[in-house]
């Protein structure tokens, strides 16, 4: 069955450091993979998308990378900052067109 | 630009009842998406519609359906509620074959 696995501890850094968040999936073969971020009570926001022949995606602090042999994409978040503090999500669309997310990757950033 | 509105923002209900949930799309959006997520748990896909017409559904019993309508807004209905389908209810919108979904805040239902 298709799966999408997130690291399934949540990430608490420093101010300044840079975080690291890991998505890895079985059974999809994607033309592109998304990530958003979800605070508390509200609705994902969509942050980024990547496609299967891009290996590098960067928007301001944001930074991700896509290796479709490794089946795994990271998403770093570099000179993090208290108000980066939310879960991560990645989402992939399967065969039949429905977009799936992950179970989310929740950073705290310490001031 | 309006963003994607949900109503109610809260809605309590009794186990057995039904629940009707409401969605308005971004202007020009025509595709319409349904997720579920219960507390502490990641979005499950419920429902896609598209141009008027249920294009997908998640694993999801029949009593949860829904709708859209001719301006795109769309109506998710939950039959015969039980205390599992207590969460938080997210609608989505795109343009057809647009990527990035625009989520709305989504609908708390509890079933007591």
């Amino acid at each position: 069955s298709q799966k999408i696995e997130q690291n399934s501890e949540a990430l608490n850094i420093q101010e300044g450091k840079t975080a690291t968040l890991t998505c890895n999936y079985t059974n999809y073969s994607p033309a592109y993979l998304q990530w958003y971020r979800q605070d508390p009570g509200r609705g994902p926001v969509f942050l980024l998308l990547i496609r299967e022949n891009e290996k590098e995606k960067r928007k301001e602090r944001l930074k991700v990378t896509f290796d479709t042999t490794l089946k795994q994409s990271l998403f770093h978040i570099t000179a993090s900052q208290p108000a980066d503090s939310a879960t991560y999500l990645c989402a992939l669309r399967s065969n039949d067109y429905k977009l799936s997310f992950g179970a989310g990757t929740t950073v705290t950033v310490r001031a | 630009e309006a963003g994607v509105t949900q109503s109610p923002t809260h809605l309590i209900k009794t186990r057995g009842q039904q629940a009707t949930l409401r969605c308005s799309p971004i202007s020009g959006h025509t595709s319409v998406y349904w997720y579920q997520q219960a507390l502490g748990l990641g979005l499950q896909f419920l429902l896609w519609y598209d141009e008027g017409e249920e294009r997908n559904r998640g694993n999801f019993p029949p009593r949860f359906s829904g709708r859209q309508f001719p301006n795109y807004s769309s109506e998710l209905n939950v039959n015969a509620l039980e205390l599992e389908d207590s969460a938080l209810y997210l609608c989505a919108s795109s343009l057809r074959g647009h990527y990035g979904y625009t989520f709305g805040s989504g609908t708390r239902l509890t079933v007591v």
